[in-house]
C-alpha cells in the first residue's frame, strides 16, 4: 500500500522567510502528486499538481513544488511567506491505477508571524 | 459555479445509531470520493463512486457504505455508530475518473458520537 510522509508537523516562520515543506511517498509506479491547503475555517483547496512533464510545477499564490522521482519526493516551496499563508498543508498522491483515490500525508501546520 | 455541497454541516448521534450524509458534486462532475478526517489518523480515503459504481474502497469496516445516484449526488451511510466514528467527513468531486483530475472538496460534515 502506498504511503505519504510529511516530515514537519508544525512550522513557524516570520513573514518574508522562505518555506520548504517536505513530502515523500512510497509507490514505485506512475503517480500523480498534489499539494492541498486548508486555511482556517475553509475547505481543502488545490495549491498545485504534477502529472507529467516539467518536474518543477508552479501553483497559486507563489507556491511551487519539485518532483524528484529518484527521491520519491515532492517538496513544496515559497520564497517569501506572508501572514495569510498561515494554514495546514497536505501532500497527496494518486497512483494511476486507483481512480481518484488520494493518499494524504499527515499535514503540516504553518504559522507565519507578522 | 457552485462548489461541492455537503449536508448536514453538523450531526450529533449516539452509539449504535446510524447516519446518512449527503454530497452534491460540482455540476458536471461524475466522480465523488469520501474521506474521513480525524486528529489522530489524518485524512483517510473511504470510497470513490464514478457513474453510480463504487470504483475504490479504503480500509474501513463494512459499517461504512455509500452510493451514487444518476445525477452524481452521493450519500454515505454509517451503521452501528461507534465513538471512534467521530470525525469530519469530507466529500470531493472531480470531472472524470482519472487520477490526474484535481478534486474539489466540500466543507465537510462534522459527526460527533456521544
Amino acid at each position: 500500500a502506498q504511503s505519504v510522509s510529511q516530515h514537519n508537523h508544525h512550522v513557524i516562520l516570520s513573514e518574508a522567510a522562505s518555506l520548504e515543506l517536505g513530502c515523500n511517498y512510497s509507490y514505485g509506479g506512475t503517480v500523480n502528486l498534489f499539494w492541498y491547503v486548508q486555511y482556517p475555517g475553509q475547505h481543502l483547496q488545490l495549491l498545485l499538481k504534477y502529472f507529467s512533464g516539467d518536474p518543477l510545477v508552479k501553483g497559486i499564490k507563489g507556491f511551487e513544488a519539485e518532483f524528484i522521482k529518484s527521491k520519491f519526493s515532492f517538496n513544496l516551496r515559497k520564497p517569501s511567506v506572508q501572514w495569510s499563508d498561515t494554514a495546514e498543508y497536505f501532500c497527496a498522491v494518486n497512483n494511476n491505477n486507483a481512480g481518484n483515490m488520494l493518499t494524504f500525508g499527515g499535514g503540516t501546520r504553518l504559522m507565519v508571524k507578522p | 459555479k457552485a462548489g461541492v455541497t455537503q449536508t448536514p454541516r453538523y450531526l450529533i448521534k449516539t452509539r449504535g445509531q446510524q447516519v446518512t450524509l449527503s454530497c452534491s458534486p460540482i455540476s458536471g462532475h461524475r466522480s465523488v470520493s469520501w474521506y474521513q478526517q480525524t486528529p489522530g489518523q489524518g485524512l483517510q480515503f473511504l470510497f470513490e463512486y464514478f457513474s453510480e459504481t463504487q470504483r475504490n474502497k479504503g480500509n474501513f469496516p463494512g459499517r461504512f457504505s455509500g452510493r451514487q445516484f444518476s445525477n452524481s449526488r452521493s450519500e454515505m451511510n454509517v451503521s452501528t455508530l461507534e465513538l471512534g466514528d467521530s470525525a469530519l467527513y469530507l466529500c470531493a468531486s472531480s470531472l472524470e475518473g482519472q487520477g490526474s483530475q484535481p478534486q474539489h472538496f466540500g466543507d465537510g460534515t462534522r459527526l460527533s458520537i456521544l
